[in-house]
C-alpha cells in the first residue's frame, strides 16, 4: 500500500482555471504538508497543518489554500491559475510536528498554459 | 534551522562505497543531522539522522565528526538506483509547530556502471 498518495499524478490546466490537488496518508500521521519543486528543481514548503494549527509559508500566495477534510487527507486548492504555478506539488506527512521524519508522495506535476 | 554546504555532484563507481560530505558548521546543540535523497522523478526519500553519535541503518551510515561540524553519509556498496540529489538538512526536533524541511541545492550523486 502506498503510505503517502496524490492526485493527479499530471494535471495540465489553461491560466485563470482553479484546480486541485488531494493528498492522502495512510500512516496514521498528525501532520501534512505541501512543498513545491520549481523548475529549477529547489524545493520549498507551503504550507505545514495539523489539527491544531495551520503554518503558512508567507511567499505563498493566497491564491493556494489548504483543506484537511480530516487527519489523513491535505487537498491543495489554486485559484486563478497563473503560469509561474507551473511545479511539481508533493505532499508529505509525519508522525508528530517538528522535526520528525517526513514520507513524501510520488508528486503531482503541474502545468499552466 | 542551521545552514548546509555540499558539494554539488560527485561520481561514484557502482560496488564501490559513496562518501557524501555536508559541512553545517553553525550547527546547534539541538540540531539533528538529517539526509533525504530524491530519485529522479520521485519524491524525495528519508535516508537518516543523527545528533552526536555514528548512526547506521539498511541503507546508510552516517558518520557526524566530533565536533558535530560536519558530517558524511556513506552508501556502503553503491549500485545504480542509488543516483539521485542526496540533501543534508541540519534540523531541530522542536517539540511544537509544523514547520516544513529547508531543502538546500544537494548533491547530485551519479553512480557510473
Amino acid at each position: 500500500d502506498t503510505a503517502v498518495s496524490q492526485t493527479p499524478k499530471y494535471l495540465v490546466t489553461q491560466m485563470g482555471n482553479d484546480k486541485s490537488i488531494k493528498c492522502e496518508q495512510n500512516l496514521g500521521h498528525d501532520t501534512m504538508y505541501w512543498y513545491k519543486q520549481d523548475s529549477k528543481k529547489f524545493l520549498k514548503i507551503m504550507f505545514s497543518y495539523n489539527n491544531k494549527e495551520l503554518i503558512i509559508n508567507e511567499t505563498v500566495p493566497n491564491r493556494f489554500s489548504p483543506k484537511s477534510p480530516d487527519k489523513a487527507h491535505l487537498n491543495l486548492h489554486i485559484n486563478s491559475l497563473e503560469l509561474g504555478d507551473s511545479a511539481v506539488y508533493f505532499c508529505a506527512s509525519s508522525q508528530l510536528a517538528g522535526g520528525e521524519t517526513q514520507y513524501f508522495g510520488p508528486g503531482t506535476r503541474l502545468l499552466v498554459l | 534551522d542551521a545552514k548546509t554546504t555540499q558539494p554539488p555532484s560527485m561520481d561514484c563507481a557502482e560496488g564501490r562505497a559513496a562518501n557524501l560530505p555536508c559541512n553545517h558548521s553553525t550547527i546547534s546543540g539541538n540540531e539533528y543531522v538529517y539526509w533525504y535523497r530524491q530519485i529522479h522523478s520521485q519524491g524525495p526519500q528519508y535516508i537518516i539522522h543523527g545528533l552526536k553519535n555514528n548512526e547506521t541503518n539498511e541503507m546508510a551510515s552516517l558518520i557526524i565528526t566530533e565536533d558535530r561540524k560536519s558530517s558524511t553519509l556513506i552508501l556502503p556498496h553503491a549500485t545504480l538506483r542509488d543516483t539521485a540529489v542526496y540533501y543534508c538538512i541540519v534540523r531541530s526536533i522542536s517539540g511544537g509547530g509544523a514547520d516544513g524541511l529547508t531543502f538546500g541545492k544537494g548533491t547530485h550523486l551519479i553512480i557510473q556502471p
